[in-house]
């Protein structure tokens, strides 16, 4: 069964230092990875996609994501965190490399920039 | 830019009322979705379209309906509302191939009395 796991519910970090927030997934074969982020009263807005090749992933805002495939893992890294970053993040997993691209997304990670 | 417009932001209804949640995009997309967020919960998928007059259930379809007579228009319909149903409810829509991202609206937040 495919699933994905965000093990932190909130992620507390000061403004200018760097941020991760960890997503592990568990599907068969060779998954498409996606993280989102979502601000206040909004839906979700893409970030950025793993689909192969280069395991680090560069997407909108500033944000990079590194794909380890040993470790199933997908993280969402900026090198240099925002107050205005804060916002719910989304990490979520394509099984399906043809079809009805159904994603299953995690419970979602908040990211409180601290000034 | 895509566009996904949900019909309502806020909607306030009864109990036993039908409720329609409308959603429409403007990319020519084939695939279109309904999600419900809650706390804790993340996203849950209730039906998705992968063509007009198509759907298929997602992982919590008891309770609503769908309806896509038209390519760009995907509704939510729920048959007869109940307080267990007050919920962010959210459209998306996509290209068919697994490496095209979702494109999401803002919204509907449902309130079931």
């Amino acid at each position: 069964a495919q699933s994905v796991a965000q093990p932190e519910d909130q992620v507390n970090v000061a403004e200018g230092n760097p941020l991760t927030v960890k997503c592990t997934y568990s599907v068969s074969g060779n998954p498409y990875l996606f993280w989102y982020v979502q601000y206040p009263n909004r839906g979700l807005q893409f970030l950025l996609k793993y689909i192969t090749g280069d395991n680090l992933v560069k997407g909108s805002y500033g944000f990079e994501a590194e794909f380890n495939k040993s470790q199933t893992s997908f993280h969402l890294k900026k090198p240099s965190a925002l107050v205005s970053d804060s916002a719910l993040y989304f990490c979520a997993v394509s099984p399906d490399q043809t079809g009805a691209n159904n994603l299953f997304f995690g419970t979602g990670t908040r990211l409180t920039v601290i000034p | 830019d895509v566009k996904v417009t949900q019909s309502s932001r806020y909607l306030v209804k009864r109990t036993g009322e039908k409720v329609f949640l409308e959603c429409v995009q403007d990319m020519d997309h084939e695939n279109m979705f309904w999600y419900r967020q809650d706390p804790g919960l993340g996203l849950r998928l209730i039906y998705f379209s992968y063509d007009v007059k198509m759907k298929e259930k997602g992982d919590i379809p008891e309770g609503y309906s769908v309806s896509r007579e038209k390519k760009e228009r995907f509704s939510l319909i729920l048959e007869s509302a109940s307080t267990n149903q007050t919920s962010m409810y959210l459209c998306a829509s996509s290209f068919v191939l697994g490496d095209q991202p979702q494109h999401f609206g803002d919204g509907t937040r449902l309130s079931i009395l």
